[in-house]
């Protein structure tokens, strides 16, 4: 079961612009989110992460928000840079113990000069 | 201070062929994970450690085996390679709580023909 859900496989915007990346979870037990990013041929690398007790954390162009009644959470990228050209993945540690980690399926980002 | 190495980069395999991967850490991280990624599936859970010497598992055990005899080094056994563990598998580690980042290795791409 996919516990963690990123239901936008690519987005595309423009250089300078607002990037909304999207993560749906169905486990109400998750109370910790993380956000890596990960460029071809690498290993992913954390990017941002947000306790379930904040609905906000900003770490300079990064945002991430936190919906705990609706089960969602968003990355925000202000402004896109073509260096973030990547793919975003949403992650929540305990969806089969409390060591494990469920990722969502991948947001491949473009940003266009 | 390498972080999370991982070898082979690229292996090709036969259908019943056996391989090990073998991850090594510098870190003195505790916990060590085995993922794989599939197009649409995000990272999934094989196998985990959570220290020297234990060995537990994750959402996609079947068909490989784990072993952490040292605390650097966690490796993943295919005793008899099939098309469908054809995949891209990520080696990580961790330390501190179940919420602490993890650090990921470059990965290694495998065939099975």
């Amino acid at each position: 079961d996919q516990q963690v859900k990123q239901n936008s496989p690519s987005l595309s915007v423009q250089e300078g612009r607002i990037s909304i990346l999207n993560c749906d979870y169905t486990n109400s037990m998750f109370d910790y989110f993380l956000w890596y990013k990960k460029y071809p041929a690498e290993g992913p690398t954390f990017l941002i992460s947000i306790s379930s007790i904040k609905d906000k954390n900003e770490d300079g162009r990064f945002t991430v928000f936190l919906n705990k009644s609706a089960k969602h959470l968003s990355l925000h990228i202000v402004p896109s840079q073509p260096g973030d050209s990547a793919v975003y993945f949403c992650a929540a540690p305990g969806g089969y113990n409390n060591n494990d980690m469920r990722f969502g399926a991948g947001t491949r980002l473009t940003v266009k000069p | 201070n390498a972080g999370v190495t991982q070898t082979p980069k690229f292996r090709v395999l036969k259908t019943g062929q056996s391989m090990t991967l073998l991850c090594a850490q510098d870190m003195n991280h505790e916990y060590m994970y085995w993922y794989r990624q599939d197009p649409g599936m995000g990272l999934r859970l094989i196998h985990y450690s959570v220290g020297e010497g234990t060995t537990a598992k994750g959402e996609v055990p079947d068909g490989y085996n784990v072993s952490r005899l040292k605390k650097q080094n966690f490796l993943l056994g295919l005793e008899s390679a099939a098309p469908s563990q054809t995949s891209v598998y990520f080696c990580a580690s961790r330390d501190g709580g179940r919420g602490a980042t993890q650090y990921f290795g470059p990965g290694t791409r495998l065939t099975v023909l």
